[in-house]
């Protein structure tokens, strides 16, 4: 069954130091997304990409966040200058051409600032 | 402005026994509901979606969903609970019709089924 991939699952920075996570979303979906759990809260919505730019995005997503779609099959997270705050976990998704669909989350990955 | 509410962070019930996890939602317009769960160290994995139709919804594991416009509900039910059902459970909404838009996700209610 296909899946969404993400690394690394666990990734270690200093505070102030970029960071890029990375995402294989599932091959033929269109659509894409990025989301942070803190520790022991709750799933949060950072951003939606579509047709090679964000759809949305929430209030966390300032101008620290960027995402990217390099190439044919990888999303990917920036930090420019990490905070303490921004250690959780960040969960990747996609979703296929149609509306109103499931979106497929990877493993995540387990950032943390020190 | 969508919301979901789980009003329970912890369920336990007994292996074998049904079990229920609890939520409401809050939407503007028709609600599109789901149901993830969240095993340690894992992502979020898909268990059943309610779009429109019947208000009972089928999801994996033998898991299912009833929907209640009145109450604004979406309670995951399961008649015979298995101790790997121990997990976080998410429900989450959309209403809005354009694809692309972003799930809200409620606090998560932690299942625990006792052997």
């Amino acid at each position: 069954e296909p899946e969404v991939t993400q690394t690394p699952s666990h990734q270690v920075t200093q505070m102030g130091q970029e960071v890029i996570l990375r995402c294989v979303p599932i091959s033929n979906h269109l659509y894409f997304y990025w989301y942070r759990q803190i520790l022991g809260q709750k799933v949060e919505f950072l951003v939606s990409f579509y047709n090679n730019e964000i759809s949305e995005k929430s209030e966390i997503f300032d101008d620290q966040f960027s995402v990217e779609r390099p190439d044919g099959s990888n999303f990917t997270l920036k930090i420019r200058s990490t905070k303490l705050e921004d250690s959780a976990m960040y969960f990747c998704a996609s979703s296929p051409g149609s509306p109103m669909v499931i979106q497929y989350f990877g493993a995540g990955t387990r950032l943390s600032v020190l | 402005a969508q919301s979901v509410a789980q009003p329970e962070d912890q369920v336990n019930v007994a292996e074998g026994n049904p079990l229920t996890v609890k939520c409401t939602y809050s939407v503007s317009g028709n609600p599109y509901l789901f149901w993830y769960v969240q095993y340690p160290n894992r992502g979020l994995q898909f268990l059943l979606k309610y779009i429109t139709g019947d208000n009972l919804v089928k999801g994996s594991y033998g898991f299912e969903a009833e929907f209640n416009k009145s109450q604004t509900s979406f309670h995951l039910k399961k008649p015979s609970a298995l101790v790997s059902d121990s997990a976080l459970y998410f429900c989450a909404v959309r209403d809005d019709p354009n694809y692309g838009q972003n799930f809200v996700f409620g606090p998560g209610t932690r299942l625990s089924v006792l052997p």
